[in-house]
């Protein structure tokens, strides 16, 4: 049973390109959260999917990032124009329900997203 | 808003010897959970141990257990007989049953030999 797999697991692009990161949850998960990583920093979250939903986005910066979980397919965490301060690691995590401290957090490796 | 802190940026302890992180939360909530994470050089978040709130008793896993104190919001984790293969950072956790985990800032732990 593989676990979440995320994709790419390091990501080079110069200013103004765009940067997309997979995420495919564990099988039989169908609730995906993406957090974010600064160097020597603790993990953000950012945004909670499940299939088709948008649940909760209140850690996404307003502008150039946007996230999906469609039907078919993994999730995508989009950034446009990146900036050198998007420079992260971008974990994703999956869970077979909604978060409630009862049913834990399972991560990805993360995707390492540097930026020229 | 939920506060995790982690004053101890870095620790060090020999191995076989026993070392203390400890983890300091803010929160008006009554009901919660709270966890520690390990995350090797692999950047793998690796989940180490749990604790619910409304549980007494200090949680348990193998060499790694928990001085939870509700009261003064305090979350340590201790861990006996050190091996090299915990050098990792560490980082506390907390979950008020919402959507989130809000993360601490994490701790560098050094085992050596």
């Amino acid at each position: 049973n593989a676990g979440v797999m995320q994709n790419p697991r390091h990501l080079v692009r110069r200013r103004g390109q765009e940067a997309r990161l997979r995420c495919s949850p564990m099988k039989g998960h169908s609730h995906v959260y993406w957090y974010r990583q600064l160097p020597e920093e603790g993990l953000k979250f950012m945004v909670y999917l499940q299939k088709e939903n948008i649940i909760d986005e209140s850690g996404m910066p307003k502008e150039r990032f946007s996230a999906e979980f469609p039907k078919e397919g993994p999730s995508i965490l989009r950034i446009q124009q990146v900036v050198r301060g998007d420079s992260a690691a971008y974990f994703c995590a999956s869970s077979p329900t909604g978060v409630s401290g009862a049913n834990v957090l399972t991560f990805g490796a993360g995707s390492r997203l540097t930026v020229l | 808003a939920q506060t995790v802190t982690q004053s101890q940026p870095e620790m060090s302890v020999q191995e076989a010897e026993t070392v203390t992180l400890s983890c300091t939360y803010d929160t008006s909530e009554n009901n919660y959970y709270l966890f520690w994470y390990k995350q090797p050089p692999s950047r793998q978040m690796i989940l180490v141990i749990r604790q619910e709130a409304y549980k007494q008793q200090n949680a348990t896993e193998n060499r790694f257990s928990v001085n939870f104190q509700k009261a003064a919001k305090s979350f340590s984790l201790k861990i006996s007989d050190s091996q090299l293969g915990d050098t990792a950072m560490y980082f506390c956790a907390f979950n008020n049953a919402g959507n989130m985990l809000t993360f601490g800032g994490g701790t560098r732990l050094m085992v050596k030999p």
